[in-house]
């Protein structure tokens, strides 16, 4: 059965700092997708990044920052030089390539950036 | 560039009241997902539509429904609503079943 964990509830950091997110996932299947989405307070979902389980390449945009390993069944997600408009809830979130790919979400870590 | 649109963006019903959403996916998007978000949880997957076809299922209530129609436009319908069903409802598309999910700003339901 799918399912990722994000064992972080919520993370309260001041601006500049660095800030790593964790991500935990379970499956069975050898081809899946992972996901991270930011909500911020206004409610929407916005796609950060997607990867699949052959690319392990960790990847970096801007100030963002994504840890792959399948060895540890973790996606993580760094953010470097916070800003406070970085506050949002973050999911981290699977998809299985023979399940429609439907999201399974994590419990979401609140991220709060202090000016 | 376009994005999906849900309508409304709020809705405020009674108890045992019907409710209909409206989704309209990015255009040439073929796959439709709805998602239900309560307060301080993470989206939970409802239905999911591939060339209006019901592709997946997850935990819908018997009392919901969903299609797909000629335009992928997708509706979800919603009767004898209770209080429990007060959340946020996301619609989600993409260009086929194994594209990235891009989500619609949401439908928030209040159920009073």
């Amino acid at each position: 059965a799918q399912k990722v964990t994000q064992a972080q509830t919520e993370i309260s950091v001041v601006e500049k700092e660095d800030v790593t997110l964790d991500c935990v996932y379970e499956t069975r299947d050898t081809t899946y997708y992972l996901f991270w989405y930011k909500q911020p307070p206004s409610g929407e979902l916005v796609f950060l990044i997607r990867r699949n389980s052959f690319d392990e390449q960790n990847e970096i945009s801007g100030r963002y920052s994504w840890n792959f390993q399948k060895s540890t069944s973790s996606f993580n997600f760094t953010i470097t030089a916070s800003q406070v408009v970085d506050s949002a809830v973050y999911f981290c979130a699977l998809s299985e390539e023979y399940r429609a790919q439907k999201l399974v979400f994590g419990q979401g870590t609140r991220l709060t950036i202090n000016p | 560039a376009a994005g999906v649109i849900q309508s409304p963006r709020h809705l405020i019903k009674e108890k045992r009241e019907t409710a209909t959403l409206k989704c309209y996916p990015i255009p040439r998007h073929d796959t439709v997902y709805w998602y239900q978000q309560g307060p301080g949880q993470d989206p939970q997957f409802l239905i999911s539509f591939y060339e209006k076809m019901q592709s997946d299922k997850g935990s819908i209530p018997d009392r919901f429904s969903a299609q797909q129609f000629s335009d992928y436009h997708s509706e979800l319908n919603m009767s004898s609503l209770e209080l429990g069903d007060s959340a946020l409802y996301f619609c989600a598309s993409t260009l086929t079943a194994r594209g990235t999910q891009y989500f619609g700003p949401g439908t928030r339901l209040t159920v009073l």
